[in-house]
């Protein structure tokens, strides 16, 4: 998707290692977000940031942290990966509540992980 | 606290025919809401929104949504399915006017369009 990547696109980890997932932009958005997909669950929010180094829990952050240190990217890390965060992880960008051309979000591409 | 209902998991319907994919929305104040389409081993992408004004909104790939106040609903709807409609469709809902707030997404919907 235009202007956003997520690396990697795929990776299989065992369990208690620690994963970083890597989301990087050039449309110079101010808030991006992390969400997992699981079936039956549709897309849960895992933390999101509104600024650099301003971030903030979602719905299903336990085990996750969030590290912003420039526009551009927003990293995600399992500290300790389980086999419960098995999941496809996708990134998204958006400029605020105004002034954006739809209001809502784009997303990348996602990154398929595996904890075995 | 906000939250999307999308009550069918799989909607079957055969090319040509129409089709609805129901959503329905809890919000404190007015909602954005929002569809978007995944297909397989994509990201999600934008396919129309409400916000203010007309009920029925027009978007991408020849989908509407008709804003249902009373109802609190935001269905999705196109007059003609075609095969390749096939995909996961996802509702989505923000509040207008609480600052920021974050999308909350429904659990989908799977649209399989038979030949």
């Amino acid at each position: 998707d235009a202007g956003i990547t997520q690396s990697p696109r795929h990776k299989v980890t065992e369990t208690g290692t620690p994963v970083t997932l890597r989301c990087h932009q050039t449309e110079n958005h101010r808030y991006m977000y992390w969400y997992r997909q699981d079936p039956g669950h549709g897309l849960r929010l895992i933390h999101y940031s509104y600024g650099v180094k301003d971030t903030d829990k979602g719905e299903v952050s336990d085990g996750y942290s969030v590290s912003r240190s420039k526009t551009e990217d927003f990293l995600l890390t399992l500290e300790s990966a389980t086999s419960s965060q098995t999941s496809v992880y996708f990134c998204a960008i958006s400029d605020g509540a105004g002034g954006t051309p739809n209001y809502g979000y784009t997303f990348g591409s996602g990154t398929r992980l595996t904890v075995v | 606290a906000q939250s999307v209902a999308q009550p069918e998991d799989q909607v079957n319907v055969a090319e040509g025919n129409p089709l609805t994919v129901k959503c329905t929305y809890s919000v404190s104040g007015n909602p954005y809401l929002f569809w978007y389409v995944q297909y397989p081993n994509r990201g999600l992408q934008f396919l129309l929104k409400y916000i203010t004004g007309d009920n029925l909104v027009k978007g991408s790939y020849g989908f509407e949504a008709e804003f249902n106040k009373s109802q609190t609903s935001f269905h999705l709807k196109k007059p003609s399915a075609l095969v390749s409609d096939s995909a996961l469709y996802f509702c989505a809902v923000r509040a207008l006017e609480s600052g920021y707030s974050t999308l909350t997404f429904g659990k989908g919907t799977m649209l399989l369009v038979s030949p």
